[in-house]
């Protein structure tokens, strides 16, 4: 059983559209997380959010931590081939705790 | 890179087998995490490594068994191999037990037959 549920599973865009993939839950969480994972690696940490509300942007990703802290966002502006890969958001019970409930995951294939 | 090894990258074995998988830390690292990925899935906490003793555990059952050493790497020990344990194995380090700053390695890749 997944706390965290990612829509959509499967987004397939072409290179320059924007794009948005959502984090769900009916759980709330300290702090929210967004990792990449291409094939054959672990995932890498994008960005974390710890306050509600709380909006961060990373060059053209934009993330947002919903009021209630069980939901969040990720927007891709202009969407490149080089951001093709599977996006995991990943929620932490606790602050501060290594023990995360991961998403299902997104796999956005951006086609040049 | 994240400076997280893990050995071996790939592996196959049979049903009822036991299989041992290593992770070297990052430096400067003390606390190493263990996840199952499933094939099309998010990974699952498996448990935590912190001064050599399992310090917060998932819904994993007994037979999956861990250790950490003094120079904090860390096994994943899996006994009586079952086909759904086929999955990515990925450790995690982190530079302390409750910081929630994982930096993952590349994961070992279980097949069970």
């Amino acid at each position: 059983t997944q706390l965290l549920e990612q829509s959509p599973q499967f987004l397939s865009i072409q290179e320059g559209e924007n794009l948005t993939v959502y984090c769900n839950s009916s759980s709330v969480f300290s702090s929210l997380q967004w990792y990449r994972q291409e094939p054959g690696e672990g995932p890498v940490l994008l960005v974390t959010v710890v306050t509600g509300g709380e909006v961060k942007k990373l060059k053209r990703l934009t993330f947002q931590f919903g009021d209630t802290r069980k939901d969040s966002s990720l927007h891709i502006t202009a969407a490149q081939p080089g951001d093709t890969g599977l996006y995991l958001c990943a929620g932490g019970i606790e602050a501060g705790a290594n023990n995360l409930f991961f998403g299902t995951g997104t796999r956005l294939t951006v086609i040049p | 890179e994240t400076g997280v090894t893990q050995s071996p990258t790939h592996l196959i074995k049979t049903r009822g087998q036991q299989v041992t998988l290593r992770c070297s830390s990052q430096s400067g690292h003390n606390t190493v995490s263990w996840y199952q990925q499933a094939l099309g899935q998010g990974p699952q906490f498996i448990f935590q490594y912190y001064r050599e003793e399992e310090n917060g555990r998932g819904n994993f059952p007994p037979r999956f068994s861990g250790l950490q050493f003094p120079n904090y790497s860390s096994e994943l020990n899996v006994n009586a191999l079952e086909l759904d344990d086929s999955a990515l194995y990925l450790c995690a380090s982190s530079p302390g037990p409750n910081t929630g700053e994982l930096f993952f390695g590349e994961g070992s890749r279980l097949t069970v037959l």
